[in-house]
């Protein structure tokens, strides 16, 4: 099955950018998704990318995708404290019968210091 | 309206409680979800709803049971739950069944569940 993974901390000065990573395993992925969830709270859906795009940009948010490495990264410029939250990488899959599932990485916890 | 509802926000239950999640959405989206998420960790999908009817069920204890009345409206009705059944309980819905669509899925807030 797929397998996602992105590193579980990462910690930027406030004004700084962000850069968060992720890896997957399943070549045949459509689309792939970048998750905030801060705490106590449900999953927000920041942004989409297609396999077919290299970049997506979205006012602060900018996500680069290398489909040769199977590579997916999320970038916040100029970060500020309200980031601070656990990013979740997800990687839509084929789950077999005409269905698909999400297959969420751990998540990266990202800390802001004023 | 983008909002996915999850009523109630928390919840405290006994072992031998029965009790029942709610989730509504009003955004035409004709799948609908349940994760489970366990602190510090990523959610794991428990049951999907395509067109009001349950297309997959990630091998969920029975004392778990979705249900879903109409295209808007999705519950969980639980019963003998055991402690390690605690976990914030997600709702989430799509366009289509690919739990994401082209725009992804959308998540409610969770309900808090805790069992004692």
């Amino acid at each position: 099955g797929e397998d996602v993974e992105q590193s579980l901390f990462l910690s930027v000065r406030e004004g700084d950018s962000s850069v968060i990573n992720c890896t997957y395993t399943d070549s045949s992925s459509t689309y792939l998704y970048w998750y905030k969830q801060e705490p106590g709270a449900g999953l927000q859906l920041l942004t989409y990318i297609f396999s077919n795009m290299d970049m997506k940009q979205d006012q602060r948010l900018t996500v680069l995708l290398n489909k040769k490495d199977k590579h997916l990264s999320l970038r916040i410029a100029d970060t500020q404290t309200g980031d601070s939250a656990i990013y979740f990488c997800a990687v839509r899959t084929f789950s077999g019968a005409g269905s698909y599932q999400l297959t969420f990485g751990k998540g990266t916890k990202l800390s802001v210091i004023p | 309206d983008t909002e996915v509802t999850q009523t109630p926000k928390h919840l405290v239950m006994g072992m031998t409680n029965k009790k029942s999640l709610k989730c509504e959405q009003h955004m035409g989206h004709r799948a609908m979800y349940w994760y489970k998420q366990k602190a510090k960790k990523p959610p794991e999908l428990m049951f999907v709803y395509s067109y009001e009817k349950l297309s997959i069920n990630e091998s969920v204890p029975s004392r778990f049971s979705p249900e879903c009345p109409n295209s808007s409206l999705l519950n969980l009705h639980l019963h003998a739950l055991q402690p390690e059944d605690s976990a914030l309980y997600l709702c989430a819905s799509s366009q289509d069944e690919g739990t994401g669509g082209v725009d992804g899925a959308f998540f409610g807030q969770g309900t808090r569940l805790t069992v004692v």
